[in-house]
């Protein structure tokens, strides 16, 4: 049971475009949505987040919009850069008080940024 | 370089074969986590330590897995008597409840090999 979807494997975007990376959810006790991006051979690498109460969070270029009642969201990257190729990970976690959150990925989406 | 570090990179061991591997959390965080990564899929939860006690395992850690944080410092994972399914990627993150709740930072990854 896939609780988090990414339904794009792949993406190819020109450089200087937006980026737009999606991302589905089901399970309704997720209410926070981070982003990673991996590198080859790297681990994942925090890239921004966003919790439920929130609709749009923004940080330099990226910006993640959330759509709670579509349980959908997404990652825009403007301008996109030849640096931003990589895997991209959707995560969610359930807000537990005084718990760890462990967290729920999906499939990842591959960004290509061509010249 | 204080992000979390894990040893070794790269291992290849025979089916059968018992081998550990180690994380080293970055020096502040109290909360850290084991993650499995196979080829298409996200990285999936394995288990969670908050300093040096086991709070949470995930169905998908069997008996031959087994996790320490002794003094709440670096783990350890050990899997005994490797199957060729074993055959991954082995992340650890760490996190602080100070730096946000779900916000876990990766290490590199251990990558097995079982032949």
């Amino acid at each position: 049971d896939q609780q988090v979807k990414q339904n794009s494997p792949s993406l190819s975007v020109q450089e200087g475009r937006i980026s737009i990376l999606n991302c589905d959810y089901t399970n309704s006790m997720f209410d926070y949505f981070l982003w990673y991006k991996k590198y080859p051979a790297e681990g994942p690498t925090f890239l921004i987040s966003i919790s439920s109460i929130k609709d749009k969070n923004e940080d330099g270029r990226f910006t993640v919009f959330l759509n709670k009642s579509a349980k959908h969201l997404s990652l825009h990257i403007v301008p996109s850069q030849p640096g931003d190729s990589a895997v991209y990970f959707c995560a969610a976690s359930p807000i537990n008080t005084g718990t760890a959150s462990k967290l729920t990925f999906g499939t990842g989406t591959r960004l290509q940024v061509t010249l | 370089d204080t992000g979390v570090s894990q040893n070794p990179r790269h291992k290849i061991t025979k089916r059968g074969q018992n081998v550990t591997f180690r994380c080293d959390p970055i020096s502040e965080h109290n909360r850290l986590y084991w993650y499995r990564q196979t080829l298409g899929q996200g990285p999936e939860f394995l288990t969670y330590f908050q300093n040096e006690a086991q709070l949470e395992k995930s169905r998908l850690l069997s008996d031959r897995f087994s996790a320490e944080r002794p003094k709440g410092s670096f783990s350890t994972l050990e899997i005994q008597r490797t199957e060729q399914g074993d055959s991954a990627m082995y992340l650890c993150a760490s996190s602080s409840p100070g730096q946000g709740i779900s916000e876990q930072y990766f290490g590199p990854g251990t990558r097995l090999t079982v032949t």
